[in-house]
């Protein structure tokens, strides 16, 4: 089947404004992941959903950064407010369960001028 | 607070030679060990999953090796081909993660085939 997806590809927003990014996991995926990957810099976690159990948000940089995930599917990070060092690039990541194999998508890489 | 570090940062070699990359973590309390290769622009994709309780997994011209007590892993590439030429990352599941079971990453080998 499918693999993850992501949207958009690219992201370039001004500083100060609300951005959305889109995540489509694998189908029948329970676990989903979003993290981040800033230039030079390694892989960060953010967010953790799983099922329909509270998310686990310990990753999250600060109160301008939010998501959702409706049940097992789509899932959509928001970062409100944006400021130049939201600049990177923004994985999101399934599984079929909590610390089964991670499959990537592809990315979006946001720019905020 | 778990680390991963791979060594070297760049490696470069001919079509055709063997190589290791390396990979060490500093608590060796984990669920798992994967390892992904990321090319330019583009995201991870999974290479090869190594459960706490393995010691080794191969696919193809793969193989990587666990040696949790000792907090290492390699990445073994068999007559590397251009293609091959990406950043790999290592990431464990650290027992200390929580219910999460997140990733945490090393900051990558950038591997160069020539042909």
């Amino acid at each position: 089947g499918a693999g993850v997806s992501q949207s958009p590809s690219n992201k370039v927003t001004e500083k100060g404004k609300d951005v959305e990014l889109r995540c489509d996991p694998i189908s029948g995926h329970t676990a989903l992941y979003w993290y981040r990957q800033r230039l030079g810099q390694g892989l960060e976690f953010l967010i953790y959903f799983q099922g329909n159990s509270a998310p686990d948000k310990s990753g999250l940089p600060s109160d301008r950064f939010s998501a959702e995930r409706t049940g097992e599917s789509v899932s959509t990070l928001t970062i409100q407010r944006t400021q130049q060092e939201d600049s990177a690039v923004y994985l999101c990541a399934s599984s079929l369960s909590a610390s089964a194999e991670q499959f990537f998508g592809p990315g979006t890489r946001l720019t905020v001028l | 607070k778990q680390e991963v570090t791979q060594i070297p940062a760049a490696l470069s070699v001919p079509e055709g030679e063997n190589l290791v990359l390396n990979c060490s973590f500093t608590d060796s309390a984990i669920y798992n060990l994967q390892w992904f290769r990321q090319d330019p622009g583009k995201g991870l994709t999974s290479l090869l999953l190594i459960q706490s309780s393995q010691r080794e997994q191969t696919s193809g011209r793969l193989n990587a090796s666990l040696d949790k007590s000792s907090g290492r892993s390699t990445l073994y590439i068999a007559a590397s081909q251009p293609g091959d030429s990406a950043t790999y990352l290592c990431a464990v599941v650290p027992i200390s993660s929580g219910s999460a079971r997140q990733l945490t990453f090393g900051s990558g080998t950038q591997l160069t085939v020539l042909p």
